[in-house]
């Protein structure tokens, strides 16, 4: 039972770059959900996803797609990257919100 | 639009000291509030709170709930430099939707 496993841990792109990061959890959980932290920002909502086939937006989801084509598997993909997408991007899944969230490790991204 | 706001956003304090943190919040249909603590990764879960004036306890640290005046405070007591962490409130909607943060406040223990 591997939790919430995010990758890439770390990465460093260039603007206008593309790229998708990973998130995958093995616990059968219906509710996963991207969020960014920024210093002095706290946690906020990317995008979300309540089963799959269904994803809704949150505070922050310009320049962000996602998907969720099976319950294990919600990948964020960055279209065309930006310096103001420089964060540490959690994901988080849950049965339901009585046993609290799982967040997975994060991933640095860097934008230059 | 949900509203989750905590203070102090910053705490510096010695061993031994209690603390109080405080979350206030405002939802359209309240569901549950949760706290968490982060230090230098993943935000790990500490409390969930659903229901007011009933306080929830692990060790050291305890939490209540005031849903009339909606708001929810954590208690540190004998802090320890292993304390040392941002501590984040987070509320959730009974409309399937996810958490809400707040800013978080970081804690500081010094020995």
């Amino acid at each position: 039972n591997a939790g919430v496993t995010q990758t890439p841990k770390f990465q460093v792109l260039k603007t206008g770059q593309s790229m998708t990061l990973q998130c995958a959890q093995d616990m059968n959980h219906e509710y996963m959900s991207w969020y960014r932290q920024d210093p002095g920002m706290g946690l906020r909502l990317i995008h979300y996803s309540v089963g799959a086939g269904i994803t809704d937006q949150g505070e922050v989801p310009n320049g962000y797609n996602v998907s969720r084509s099976t319950t294990e598997d919600f990948p964020l993909r960055l279209l065309s990257a930006a310096p103001s997408q420089t964060s540490v991007y959690f994901c988080a899944s849950s049965l339901d919100s009585v046993y609290g969230y799982t967040f997975g490790s994060g991933t640095r991204l860097t934008v230059v | 639009e949900d509203k989750v706001v905590q203070s102090p956003l910053s705490l510096v304090v010695h061993e031994g000291d209690t603390v109080t943190l405080n979350c206030s919040y405002e939802v359209t249909n309240f569901r549950s509030l949760l706290w968490y603590k982060q230090e230098k990764k993943a935000p790990t879960f500490l409390f969930m709170l659903t229901s007011s004036g009933i306080e929830k306890k692990s060790g050291r640290l305890s939490s209540i709930l005031d849903k009339k005046e909606l708001f929810s405070i954590l208690n540190i007591t004998a802090t320890q430099t292993g304390d040392s962490a941002v501590y984040l409130c987070a509320v959730e909607d009974s409309g399937n939707t996810p958490l809400v943060f707040g800013k978080g406040t970081r804690l500081s223990v010094i020995a």
